[in-house]
């Protein structure tokens, strides 16, 4: 089976565009997480995703934003980029949100690495 | 207020030597999951262990234990007889389980880069 898949692999824009990042979750996984990876930090929860409804979110600007979409696939939405948004994006997929079993694990994805210039 | 510290920001051993990676976590949550990932240069996060807040017996998977101790709110992970394919950063990280917190939700340490020189 395929693992969680997240395109694109790498993108580079400038300040003020916007940016969309897709994930696509291991199959019959129905929650999706986002994190942020700043170089030299450990992620940052961005998002919680669980049957098409936000269940959780971290301390971010409405400059973000998400959605899941019935296939349990998710969109990230950045608006206004600034500088300080390049890092590297994990989307994280598990079958429920507890994690609490063996099935429950939480898998991440490869990542999409953004530079803002 | 949920925060994993990972005091050791960069460790380097000689492949075969034994290894200690330090995880101290503060939550006022009684109930939580405990986890190591590991990050190669890949950028994947690997899932290497699960441990819940009332379960503080050791564990031994091949090469690597974990030791949980939560008197002093520490999960500590060694690698013993490292090898190359060891080098990666590794992450601690702490999911709060009472009324309130978002399940699921992971709380990252900053990462401990071990360096595993032949």
């Amino acid at each position: 089976d395929a693992g969680v898949t997240q395109s694109p692999t790498h993108l580079i824009k400038t300040r003020g565009q916007h940016v969309t990042l897709r994930c696509s979750p291991i199959s019959g996984h129905k929650s999706v997480s986002w994190y942020q990876q700043v170089l030299g930090q450990g992620p940052q929860f961005i998002f919680q995703y669980y049957e098409k409804e936000e269940r959780g979110r971290g301390n971010f600007p409405d400059r973000f934003s998400a959605r899941q979409f019935p296939n349990y696939s998710s969109e990230l939405n950045v608006n206004a980029l600034l500088l300080g948004d390049s890092a590297l994006y994990l989307c994280a997929s598990s079958l429920t949100l507890t994690q609490t079993t063996s099935t429950d694990t939480q898998y991440f994805g490869p990542g999409t690495r953004l530079t803002v210039l | 207020a949920q925060k994993v510290t990972q005091a050791q920001t960069e460790i380097s051993v000689v492949e075969k030597e034994d290894v200690t990676l330090d995880c101290v976590y503060e939550t006022r949550d009684t109930t939580y999951y405990l986890f190591w990932y590991k990050q190669p240069p890949s950028g994947e996060l690997v899932f290497l262990i699960r441990r819940n807040s009332f379960d503080e017996q050791n564990e031994i998977s091949g090469r690597y234990s974990w030791n949980f101790q939560k008197s002093t709110s520490s999960f500590n992970f060694t690698i013993t007889a490292s090898q190359v394919v060891d080098s990666a950063v590794y992450f601690c990280a702490l999911s709060p389980y009472d009324r309130g917190s978002t399940l699921g939700r992971l709380y990252f340490g900053r990462g401990t880069q071990l360096t595993v020189w032949p």
